[in-house]
Order: C-alpha cells, then sequence, then structure tokens
C-alpha cells in the first residue's frame, strides 16, 4: 500500500513531441505528489508538485495531471527539448508529517 | 547555506576500508535523510533524522552502515569495512517538513575497489 509505481522505465521521444510519465499509488492517505527531475552527477531537484484538491496543475512546459478516482497521476512535458533529458522520479506523501515514498524512475531522453 | 553540502564529492577506497560521508543540510531543514543510488538506478532509502527525535534506520542495508547527526544539523554517513557492493552514489537531502520540499545535494561517489 506504500508503494508508488512508476512507469515507463524509459522513454524516447522526438524534439518537439510531448512526454508523457505515469505514477499510481494505492494509498488514498497520500496527498502530496511531487515530481523530481534528476541530471547527471546531481541529485534530484523538485519540478513541479500537486495536491490532491486539483485535478492538474501546469508550470510552463510541464504540467501534472491528476486522476484522484484511479489513484493515478502523470507528467506531461510539451514540446521537448534535449535539455528536459534526464531520469524523472514521482513521489507520494501523506503530508507533512510523513516521508516521500518514491518511484523507481524513468529515464527520459529526448532526440534531436 | 543555500543549498545542501555533501563531501567529499568522490571517494575512492579500498575493499575493507571504512569510510565517511558528510553532509550539511540547509539551515533550518530540521529533517535529514540518507538515500542511495546505484547505477542507473532509484533512489533506496537509508536513514532518516527528524528534529531530536530518534532516527528511522529502518532502510540501513547492514550494520556495517551508521549513521550520526550532531546538534540537529551535521549528518555523518559512515560505512564500516567496505564492500564492493557498497559502490554507488550516496545522496543526502534535507526538508523542513518531512514530506514536502526536499532539497537533495549532490552525492558523494562512493567506488570500492
Amino acid at each position: 500500500q506504500q508503494q508508488v509505481k512508476q512507469s515507463p522505465q524509459s522513454l524516447i521521444v522526438q524534439k518537439g513531441g510531448i512526454s508523457i510519465i505515469n505514477c499510481a499509488y494505492e494509498n488514498t492517505a497520500f496527498d502530496y505528489f511531487p515530481w523530481y527531475q534528476q541530471f547527471p552527477g546531481k541529485g534530484p531537484a523538485l519540478l513541479i508538485a500537486i495536491r490532491p484538491d486539483v485535478s492538474e496543475k501546469k508550470e510552463g512546459r510541464f504540467t501534472i495531471s491528476f486522476n484522484k478516482s484511479a489513484k493515478q497521476f502523470s507528467l506531461h512535458i510539451m514540446d521537448s527539448q534535449p535539455g528536459d533529458s534526464a531520469t524523472y522520479f514521482c513521489a507520494a506523501s501523506k503530508g507533512s508529517n510523513y516521508q516521500l515514498i518514491w518511484g523507481a524512475g524513468t529515464k527520459l531522453i529526448i532526440k534531436p | 547555506g543555500a543549498g545542501v553540502s555533501q563531501s567529499p564529492s568522490n571517494k575512492v577506497t579500498e575493499k575493507g576500508k571504512d569510510v565517511e560521508l558528510r553532509c550539511d543540510p540547509i539551515s533550518g531543514h530540521t529533517a535529514l535523510y540518507w538515500y542511495r543510488q546505484s547505477l542507473g538506478q532509484g533512489l533506496e532509502f537509508l536513514i532518516y533524522f527528524q528534529g531530536n527525535s530518534a532516527p528511522d534506520k529502518s532502510g540501513l542495508p547492514s550494520d556495517r552502515f551508521s549513521a550520526e547527526r550532531t546538534g540537529g544539523s551535521v549528518s555523518t554517513l559512515t560505512i564500516q569495512r567496505t564492500q564492493q557492493e557498497d559502490s554507488a552514489v550516496y545522496l543526502c537531502a534535507s526538508s523542513r517538513g518531512q514530506g514536502v520540499g526536499y532539497t537533495f545535494g549532490s552525492g558523494t561517489r562512493l567506488t570500492v575497489v
């Protein structure tokens, strides 16, 4: 029940295309869903996050879509660029008093 | 400081030796985490400190691993009698609360030869 399942494990997208990464969870007590971006040689960095009171959050080319009934959330990267090539992690927590539970990561490659 | 600082950035050690990895969290962050990341893999939770509470050591893979956090700030992860399977990047993160706003350091790349 504590797991967050992330897919796909790896993804190749042409420049200008839409990259989509999906995550699913079981624990309905989760109420915070962040996405982290990690470049080689660096630690993960917070990219965007959503709480379950909204179905979508957009920041620039990055959008989180949240489906509470399906217990799924996804990251969409519009107009994907080679600089977006990185590993992306989804995560979830029950709020500020509990640790983040991490997905396994998706390695995204944007082909020029 | 402005970010989470980890040292050393790289460490090569001989099998059987002990190593110490240091993490200096963001000032005011009460929560501190250690993770391990093997090449191309996800984040493996090791240990978590929250304020003055007893640490959550549930992720430590063996009794060769230990960590301490002095004065609620700097943390040291110690690996005794290192093995080749300990080779990985060790990441430290801190946050103001447990479940939100983790800031990671750049990690220490440990290579055991």
